[in-house]
């Protein structure tokens, strides 16, 4: 069955401080992997996207995200994290020419100063 | 980037109205549109997918009399949530794509509350 596990419910980071948000997923085909986030009462962002070749991939406010196969993981990494990144972090697996997304439950990011 | 809008950003209904929600692609045309819904603490729920000029198809559990679906155009899908009752209220947002070969992207969402 296709699904997404995001463990942490809420991460709690100081501002300045480093952070990675967890992600894994079982998928029957070639995954394609995002990351979104939702700051509150909004729509979702794409924050980055990996479809194929080099495993570390970059996105927008300075967030990277690693493909690891073997674990069927996609976590996401920021080195130094600003108060302005507080919000909903979600990770969604898809097929390349389907439709279906599946969104893994979110992570809560709060960032204290 | 791709840029998807929604409105109304949130409306407040009496039980048994009908209610439409538009979601619009501003800078591209997209093929097909996808209808999410989101409970409070929890994660997206594809409703049902639309291609334009064509009837949508609808997720399993997702009732396509109650949750009507229009693609009549390159830019803009409505979803109108008939006879709406409180159990309807939640955050709907939709998406766009333009090919196949492209992600989606999200509108803003649609905050409906059913009183």
């Amino acid at each position: 069955a296709q699904s997404v596990t995001q463990p942490d419910i809420h991460i709690t980071v100081s501002e300045g401080a480093s952070l990675e948000l967890r992600c894994n997923y079982s998928y029957g085909a070639t995954p394609y992997l995002f990351w979104y986030v939702q700051s509150p009462g909004q729509g979702l962002q794409l924050l980055l996207k990996y479809f194929s070749g080099d495993t570390l991939v970059q996105g927008i406010k300075g967030f990277e995200a690693e493909f690891k196969r073997s674990q069927s993981s996609f976590n996401l990494r920021k080195p130094s994290v600003h108060w302005s990144d507080a919000a909903e972090y979600f990770c969604a697996v898809g097929a390349y020419t389907g439709n279906q997304f599946y969104f893994g439950t979110g992570t809560s990011l709060t960032v204290i100063p | 980037g791709a840029v998807v809008s929604q409105h109304p950003s949130r409306v407040i209904c009496k039980s048994g109205t009908s209610v439409k929600i538009e979601c619009r692609s501003l800078d591209f045309q997209a093929t097909t549109m996808f209808w999410y819904r989101q409970f409070p603490k929890q994660s997206l729920m594809l409703m049902a997918t639309s291609n334009e000029g064509s009837k949508a198809t609808y997720e399993q559990g997702v009732e396509k009399d109650k949750f009507l679906i229009n693609h009549a155009s390159l830019t803009l899908s409505t979803l109108t949530v008939t006879s709406a009752h409180p159990e309807d209220s939640s955050f709907y947002i939709c998406s766009a794509r333009a090919t196949v070969q492209e992600t989606q992207y999200f509108g803003p969402g649609t905050r409906l509350l059913v009183l």
